[in-house]
Protein backbone atom coordinates (compact mmCIF):
# COMPACT_ATOMS: atom_id res chain seq x y z
CA UNK A 1 0.00 0.00 0.00
CA UNK A 2 1.23 3.16 -0.70
CA UNK A 3 1.41 6.11 1.79
CA UNK A 4 2.56 9.69 1.10
CA UNK A 5 3.07 11.40 4.56
CA UNK A 6 4.00 15.37 5.05
CA UNK A 7 5.59 17.43 7.16
CA UNK A 8 7.45 20.46 7.69
CA UNK A 9 4.84 22.97 7.64
CA UNK A 10 4.26 26.13 9.96
CA UNK A 11 4.36 30.08 10.28
CA UNK A 12 6.77 31.29 8.93
CA UNK A 13 7.43 35.54 8.21
CA UNK A 14 7.04 36.65 4.42
CA UNK A 15 10.79 36.38 2.85
CA UNK A 16 11.59 33.59 4.94
CA UNK A 17 12.38 30.03 4.04
CA UNK A 18 10.93 26.30 4.64
CA UNK A 19 11.75 22.75 4.05
CA UNK A 20 8.63 20.29 3.26
CA UNK A 21 8.96 16.66 3.59
CA UNK A 22 7.23 13.96 1.91
CA UNK A 23 8.11 10.50 3.53
CA UNK A 24 6.95 7.88 0.63
CA UNK A 25 6.21 4.10 1.70
CA UNK A 26 4.61 1.25 -0.65
CA UNK A 27 6.61 2.18 -3.90
CA UNK A 28 10.12 1.68 -5.78
CA UNK A 29 11.16 5.53 -5.19
CA UNK A 30 12.77 5.16 -8.57
CA UNK A 31 9.51 4.14 -10.86
CA UNK A 32 7.89 7.25 -10.32
CA UNK A 33 7.62 11.20 -10.83
CA UNK A 34 6.71 13.30 -7.95
CA UNK A 35 4.46 16.32 -7.59
CA UNK A 36 3.99 18.67 -5.23
CA UNK A 37 0.59 20.45 -5.80
CA UNK A 38 -0.85 23.35 -3.05
CA UNK A 39 -4.09 24.67 -2.09
CA UNK A 40 -5.07 27.81 -0.34
CA UNK A 41 -7.61 27.86 2.42
CA UNK A 42 -11.50 27.51 1.08
CA UNK A 43 -9.56 27.61 -2.80
CA UNK A 44 -8.99 25.48 -5.19
CA UNK A 45 -6.03 23.40 -6.14
CA UNK A 46 -2.55 24.79 -8.32
CA UNK A 47 -0.13 22.16 -9.33
CA UNK A 48 3.30 23.52 -8.04
CA UNK A 49 6.31 20.94 -9.00
CA UNK A 50 7.32 17.65 -10.37
CA UNK A 51 10.54 15.98 -10.39
CA UNK A 52 10.89 13.00 -13.26
CA UNK A 53 11.24 9.25 -11.82
CA UNK A 54 14.67 9.81 -12.80
CA UNK A 55 15.38 12.89 -11.19
CA UNK A 56 16.53 13.96 -15.10
CA UNK A 57 13.86 17.07 -14.79
CA UNK A 58 11.83 19.17 -12.69
CA UNK A 59 9.11 21.49 -13.91
CA UNK A 60 7.60 24.24 -11.62
CA UNK A 61 4.66 26.58 -11.59
CA UNK A 62 5.57 30.27 -13.04
CA UNK A 63 4.79 31.99 -9.46
CA UNK A 64 6.83 30.24 -7.77
CA UNK A 65 10.39 29.37 -9.86
CA UNK A 66 13.46 30.50 -8.85
CA UNK A 67 12.05 30.35 -5.12
CA UNK A 68 11.21 27.03 -4.81
CA UNK A 69 13.49 23.56 -5.02
CA UNK A 70 11.88 20.43 -5.48
CA UNK A 71 14.09 17.45 -4.84
CA UNK A 72 14.43 13.61 -3.62
CA UNK A 73 17.03 11.43 -1.60
CA UNK A 74 16.51 8.19 -2.44
CA UNK A 75 18.43 6.53 0.15
CA UNK A 76 15.36 7.79 2.61
CA UNK A 77 12.60 7.60 0.28
CA UNK A 78 11.71 11.42 1.16
CA UNK A 79 10.94 14.07 -1.96
CA UNK A 80 11.30 17.44 -0.84
CA UNK A 81 10.36 21.07 -1.29
CA UNK A 82 12.43 23.75 -0.21
CA UNK A 83 10.67 27.06 -0.34
CA UNK A 84 12.36 30.48 0.01
CA UNK A 85 11.79 34.50 -0.61
CA UNK A 86 8.01 33.16 0.84
CA UNK A 87 5.19 35.30 0.33
CA UNK A 88 1.57 35.56 1.93
CA UNK A 89 0.08 34.49 -1.38
CA UNK A 90 2.26 30.65 -0.78
CA UNK A 91 0.11 30.30 2.37
CA UNK A 92 -1.88 26.81 1.84
CA UNK A 93 -2.00 23.04 2.43
CA UNK A 94 0.66 21.31 0.35
CA UNK A 95 0.26 17.61 -0.62
CA UNK A 96 2.88 15.56 -2.33
CA UNK A 97 1.46 13.46 -4.73
CA UNK A 98 2.30 10.18 -6.53
CA UNK A 99 2.72 10.67 -10.84
CA UNK A 100 0.62 8.91 -13.12
CA UNK A 101 1.86 9.03 -16.91
CA UNK A 102 3.64 12.47 -16.35
CA UNK A 103 -0.27 13.80 -16.49
CA UNK A 104 -1.80 12.78 -13.51
CA UNK A 105 -1.69 12.62 -9.72
CA UNK A 106 -3.18 9.21 -8.26
CA UNK A 107 -2.02 9.05 -4.49
CA UNK A 108 -2.07 11.93 -2.21
CA UNK A 109 -0.75 12.19 1.15
CA UNK A 110 -2.85 14.21 3.66
CA UNK A 111 -1.02 17.86 3.44
CA UNK A 112 1.11 20.06 5.48
CA UNK A 113 -0.45 23.65 6.15
CA UNK A 114 2.12 26.09 5.30
CA UNK A 115 1.31 30.15 6.84
CA UNK A 116 3.39 33.00 5.97
CA UNK A 117 2.57 35.55 8.13
CA UNK A 118 4.17 38.18 10.19
CA UNK B 1 -1.32 28.57 -20.12
CA UNK B 2 -4.51 26.29 -20.10
CA UNK B 3 -7.30 27.48 -18.61
CA UNK B 4 -10.04 24.87 -17.36
CA UNK B 5 -13.51 26.49 -16.36
CA UNK B 6 -16.00 24.27 -14.89
CA UNK B 7 -19.82 24.40 -14.66
CA UNK B 8 -22.13 24.50 -12.81
CA UNK B 9 -20.12 26.58 -9.51
CA UNK B 10 -23.09 24.63 -7.57
CA UNK B 11 -24.83 21.50 -8.35
CA UNK B 12 -27.90 20.98 -5.72
CA UNK B 13 -28.85 17.80 -5.84
CA UNK B 14 -30.90 14.62 -3.96
CA UNK B 15 -29.65 10.95 -3.63
CA UNK B 16 -30.31 8.65 -6.16
CA UNK B 17 -30.33 11.61 -9.35
CA UNK B 18 -28.23 12.13 -12.10
CA UNK B 19 -25.42 14.64 -12.10
CA UNK B 20 -22.98 15.84 -15.29
CA UNK B 21 -20.38 18.13 -14.42
CA UNK B 22 -18.58 20.23 -17.35
CA UNK B 23 -15.13 21.33 -17.74
CA UNK B 24 -14.08 23.49 -20.78
CA UNK B 25 -10.90 23.44 -21.68
CA UNK B 26 -9.08 26.91 -23.69
CA UNK B 27 -7.77 25.18 -26.02
CA UNK B 28 -7.29 21.15 -27.14
CA UNK B 29 -6.00 18.50 -24.58
CA UNK B 30 -6.71 16.13 -26.63
CA UNK B 31 -7.93 13.45 -23.95
CA UNK B 32 -5.07 14.02 -21.36
CA UNK B 33 -8.13 15.24 -18.75
CA UNK B 34 -8.36 13.70 -15.43
CA UNK B 35 -11.26 14.35 -12.93
CA UNK B 36 -10.99 14.52 -8.81
CA UNK B 37 -13.39 14.29 -5.62
CA UNK B 38 -12.17 16.33 -2.70
CA UNK B 39 -14.05 16.08 0.38
CA UNK B 40 -13.75 18.66 3.47
CA UNK B 41 -10.53 18.17 4.94
CA UNK B 42 -9.26 14.90 3.05
CA UNK B 43 -6.83 15.37 0.15
CA UNK B 44 -8.26 14.95 -3.46
CA UNK B 45 -8.73 11.30 -4.81
CA UNK B 46 -8.41 10.54 -8.68
CA UNK B 47 -11.53 9.35 -10.17
CA UNK B 48 -11.20 9.28 -13.58
CA UNK B 49 -7.62 9.80 -15.87
CA UNK B 50 -7.55 10.21 -20.03
CA UNK B 51 -11.12 11.56 -20.41
CA UNK B 52 -12.90 7.84 -19.37
CA UNK B 53 -10.83 5.80 -17.39
CA UNK B 54 -11.90 4.87 -13.86
CA UNK B 55 -8.88 4.86 -11.55
CA UNK B 56 -8.36 1.51 -9.41
CA UNK B 57 -11.38 0.99 -7.17
CA UNK B 58 -13.59 3.89 -8.35
CA UNK B 59 -17.59 2.59 -8.56
CA UNK B 60 -19.23 2.65 -12.23
CA UNK B 61 -21.55 5.01 -11.37
CA UNK B 62 -18.55 7.54 -12.25
CA UNK B 63 -18.02 7.94 -15.85
CA UNK B 64 -15.84 10.75 -17.74
CA UNK B 65 -16.23 11.74 -21.39
CA UNK B 66 -15.15 14.18 -24.05
CA UNK B 67 -12.00 15.27 -25.88
CA UNK B 68 -10.28 18.37 -26.43
CA UNK B 69 -11.77 21.00 -24.81
CA UNK B 70 -14.89 20.13 -23.84
CA UNK B 71 -15.78 17.35 -21.11
CA UNK B 72 -18.24 15.93 -18.62
CA UNK B 73 -18.23 13.61 -15.52
CA UNK B 74 -21.31 11.70 -15.31
CA UNK B 75 -22.58 10.41 -11.58
CA UNK B 76 -25.46 8.14 -12.71
CA UNK B 77 -26.99 7.70 -9.07
CA UNK B 78 -26.01 10.10 -6.45
CA UNK B 79 -25.04 8.35 -3.47
CA UNK B 80 -25.02 10.51 0.36
CA UNK B 81 -20.88 9.73 -0.09
CA UNK B 82 -20.91 11.58 -3.30
CA UNK B 83 -21.64 14.99 -2.23
CA UNK B 84 -18.55 16.55 -2.78
CA UNK B 85 -15.70 19.20 -4.45
CA UNK B 86 -14.98 17.95 -7.97
CA UNK B 87 -11.96 19.25 -9.74
CA UNK B 88 -11.16 19.00 -13.53
CA UNK B 89 -6.89 18.80 -14.67
CA UNK B 90 -5.45 18.89 -17.36
CA UNK B 91 -1.94 16.85 -18.38
CA UNK B 92 -1.65 17.62 -21.42
CA UNK B 93 1.11 20.59 -21.18
CA UNK B 94 3.19 22.49 -18.13
CA UNK B 95 2.14 23.84 -16.12
CA UNK B 96 -0.80 21.19 -15.04
CA UNK B 97 -4.13 23.11 -14.34
CA UNK B 98 -6.79 22.75 -12.58
CA UNK B 99 -10.56 23.84 -12.88
CA UNK B 100 -11.60 25.64 -10.23
CA UNK B 101 -14.41 23.18 -9.13
CA UNK B 102 -18.09 21.97 -8.85
CA UNK B 103 -19.49 21.67 -5.49
CA UNK B 104 -22.21 19.17 -5.56
CA UNK B 105 -24.84 19.50 -2.67
CA UNK B 106 -27.69 18.26 -1.63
Amino acid sequence: QVQLVESGGGVVQPGGSLRLSCEVSGLIFTNHGMHWVRQAPGKGLEWVAFVRSDGSETYYVDSVKGRFTISRDISKNILYLQMSSLRAEDTAIYFCAKDKGVQYFDVWGRGTLVTVSS
Amino acid sequence: EIVLTQSPATLSLSPGERATLSCRASQSVSRSLAWYQQKPGQAPRLLIYDASNRASGIPARFSGSGSGTDFSLTISSLEPEDFAVYYCQQGSNWPHTFGGGTKAEI
